[in-house]
């Protein structure tokens, strides 16, 4: 079974920062590009990043550009996001996702609250 | 970035009744492979996003076929052909053409 499991969300004050992790099982982690995607409260879906198979190549939407940066495990078949300069508008729930575009399974996301 | 439009924002059907989503981009999503990105995800109440539709119109696995896409270069559309109870949910495409990936507003479909 295909599980993908987000973990490190929380509150934190604008300007901190969170790592968030997404725990993968049930496929070839290594053979899959990996995908963020955030919905901000009440809000739509947001790609923020993504991360090719042996992460040589990454890709951040312009609002998250320098601040967030994406990357791998494939032996401990997991996937990161550390976001840093926090700001309020970063409020949301992060989920991850598996594909580069055609995101087939997602996780259950974690929250992540910015706010003094 | 592209801009992906979705109308009608809501939707409330009847079951058995047919419902039909629009989704149009602000540029072709033809990708020069010949392909073309564009995806409808679904997002039920308290749920994570499921994958409905791939490249227009192919059924993810375990979609049923009451759902369908079609469409190409702008204008796509999601159609599902006799509503039922559990299709309730907001639906949402996406364009994996032109990087940033970007999703449409979302439409939210009531079954009555």
């Amino acid at each position: 079974e295909v599980q993908l499991v987000e973990s490190g969300g929380g509150l934190v004050q604008p300007g901190g920062s969170l790592r968030l992790s997404c725990a993968v099982s049930g496929f070839t982690f290594s053979s899959y590009w990996m995908s963020w995607v955030r919905q901000a409260p009440g809000k739509g879906l947001e790609w923020v990043a993504n991360i090719k198979e042996d992460g040589s190549e990454k890709y951040y939407v312009d609002s998250v550009e320098g601040r967030f940066t994406t990357s791998r495990d494939n032996a401990k078949n997991s996937l990161y996001l550390q976001m840093n300069s926090l700001r309020a508008e970063d409020t949301a729930m992060y989920y991850c996702a598996r594909g580069n575009s055609l995101f087939s399974y997602w996780g259950q996301g974690t929250l992540v609250t910015v706010s003094s | 970035d592209i801009v992906m439009t979705q109308t009608p924002l809501s939707l409330s059907v009847i079951p058995g009744q047919p419902a039909s989503i629009s989704c149009k981009s602000s540029q072709s999503l033809l990708h020069t492979d010949g392909k073309t990105y564009l995806y409808w995800y679904l997002q039920k109440p308290g749920q994570s996003p499921q994958l409905l539709i791939y490249e227009v119109s192919s059924r993810f696995s375990g979609v049923p076929d009451r759902f369908s896409g079609s469409g190409s270069g702008t204008d796509f559309t999601l159609k599902i052909s006799r509503v039922e109870a559990e299709d309730a949910g907001v639906y949402y495409c996406m364009e994996g053409t032109h990087l940033p990936w970007t999703f449409g507003q979302g439409t939210k479909v009531e079954i009555k």
